[in-house]
Order: C-alpha cells, then sequence, then structure tokens
C-alpha cells in the first residue's frame, strides 16, 4: 500500500505567479489535511476536507490560497500570486479516526520557494 | 552576519541514555494529543498518542505523558538510539479535527 503522495516535491516560482500542489491521500481515508511549514518551525494548518463535508478553511491566511479536493480522494492546493513570504514546504496529511485515535499519515511534503 | 529568525530548542544526548522531551499546549479543553518525529526531508510521523482522560500511555521504547493542571506533555524515549535523532513535535487536538503543533523539539543523538 501506497502512502501519502506529493507532487511535485520541489517547485521554484516567481513573484506574482500561481502555483498549484498536489495530494493523492492514501485510499480510503476520508481525511485531509493541508499544513504550512516554514524553516525551523511548526506545523501551521491551513485547511481540512473530511469526507462530503464543508471544508474547515480557517486556516488558509489569505484569500490567495485556496483548495480542493475532487471525488473525495485526490486535493490541490493553488496559491495565486505568489508572494516571498509563501516560500515554505507544504505538506499534506490523511487520516481516519479508528478506536478513538487520529492516526495522520502525512506526505513528504512539497518546497516551495518564491524568488 | 548573525541570522535573525527562531531557533528550535534542542537536545543532546548520548546513546543508550533516556532522553524527556517537554511540550507545553495551549488549551485546556484539548482533549486529544499525539506525538510526531519527523526526520530530515520527510513528513511527520505519528509516534503515540494520548487522551485526556489519561496521564500516562507507554508504547515500544517510548512513553507520553499528560499533566492537565499545567498543560504539559513530555515524552520519554529509552535507551535512546541514534535513529532517534530528529525533530519531535506535539500537537494538541483544540476544535473538530484542528489539530495544532508545537514549534519542535531537535533531538540530536551523540554516538
Amino acid at each position: 500500500g501506497a502512502g501519502v503522495s506529493q507532487s511535485p516535491s520541489n517547485k521554484v516560482t516567481e513573484k506574482g505567479k500561481d502555483v498549484e500542489l498536489r495530494c493523492d491521500p492514501i485510499s480510503g481515508h476520508t481525511a485531509l489535511y493541508w499544513y504550512r511549514q516554514s524553516l525551523g518551525q511548526g506545523l501551521e494548518f491551513l485547511i481540512y476536507f473530511q469526507g462530503n463535508s464543508a471544508p474547515d478553511k480557517s486556516g488558509l491566511p489569505s484569500d490567495r490560497f485556496s483548495a480542493e479536493r475532487t471525488g473525495g480522494s485526490v486535493s490541490t492546493l493553488t496559491i495565486q500570486r505568489t508572494q516571498q513570504e509563501d516560500s515554505a514546504v507544504y505538506l499534506c496529511a490523511s487520516s481516519f479516526w479508528t478506536s478513538g485515535r487520529n492516526e495522520q499519515f502525512f506526505g513528504p511534503g512539497t518546497r516551495l520557494t518564491v524568488l | 552576519g548573525e541570522s535573525v529568525g527562531l531557533h528550535l530548542p534542542t537536545l543532546s544526548v548520548q546513546e543508550g541514555d533516556n532522553s524527556i522531551i517537554n511540550c507545553a499546549y495551549s488549551n485546556s479543553a484539548s482533549d486529544y494529543f499525539i506525538w510526531y518525529k519527523q526526520e530530515s526531508g520527510k513528513g511527520p510521523q505519528f509516534i503515540i498518542d494520548i487522551r485526556s482522560n489519561m496521564d500516562k500511555r507507554q508504547g515500544q521504547r517510548v512513553t507520553v505523558l499528560l499533566n492537565k493542571t499545567v498543560k504539559h506533555l513530555s515524552l520519554q524515549i529509552a535507551a535512546t538510539q541514534p535513529g532517534d535523532s530528529a525533530v519531535y513535535f506535539c500537537a494538541e487536538l483544540y476544535t473538530g479535527n484542528q489539530f495544532y503543533f508545537g514549534t519542535g523539539t531537535s533531538l540530536t543523538v551523540i554516538p
């Protein structure tokens, strides 16, 4: 069984360009999270999808950030008009609750560099 | 010149010694906590979790202690090995399914 995969692994873009980051969760996981991790920092929650429910977008830092999850599986995080402060590693995780435990499985992340 | 920015707390231990990593959480209403290990260039990996109705939970070589009075979590690693070198994060389940992560502690195991 494959784990969570993310693509691209690295993305370098120019300020003002749009970028799309992709996450393939583990099959059958109903929950999907996006986080941002700046150098030497903890994980900053961005957005959460659970099944067919409306996503929790409360962590998105600005309206330049959006995400969608198609068919309850693959998710894309889009950053429009990128800024230098958007440079970070973007991590995706999928999870399920079982026996009162929520084990999030993380992908390797996409390292975004905005020049 | 001097770099500006936050620095991860660091812990260095001798191979074979026990390690204790501490974490203060923010919300007294949080009822579920997880410790993660993150190796360089990889995503975080689940280590152990604990619910707020417990104050201790043990896994393989790891123990998590929860002190709700002072909102404090600790992760104890027994007989630390070089492969334990990583950044360790605690996470609290704050509302619904939104997890808040600490800034992490960098553990270095000296052979």
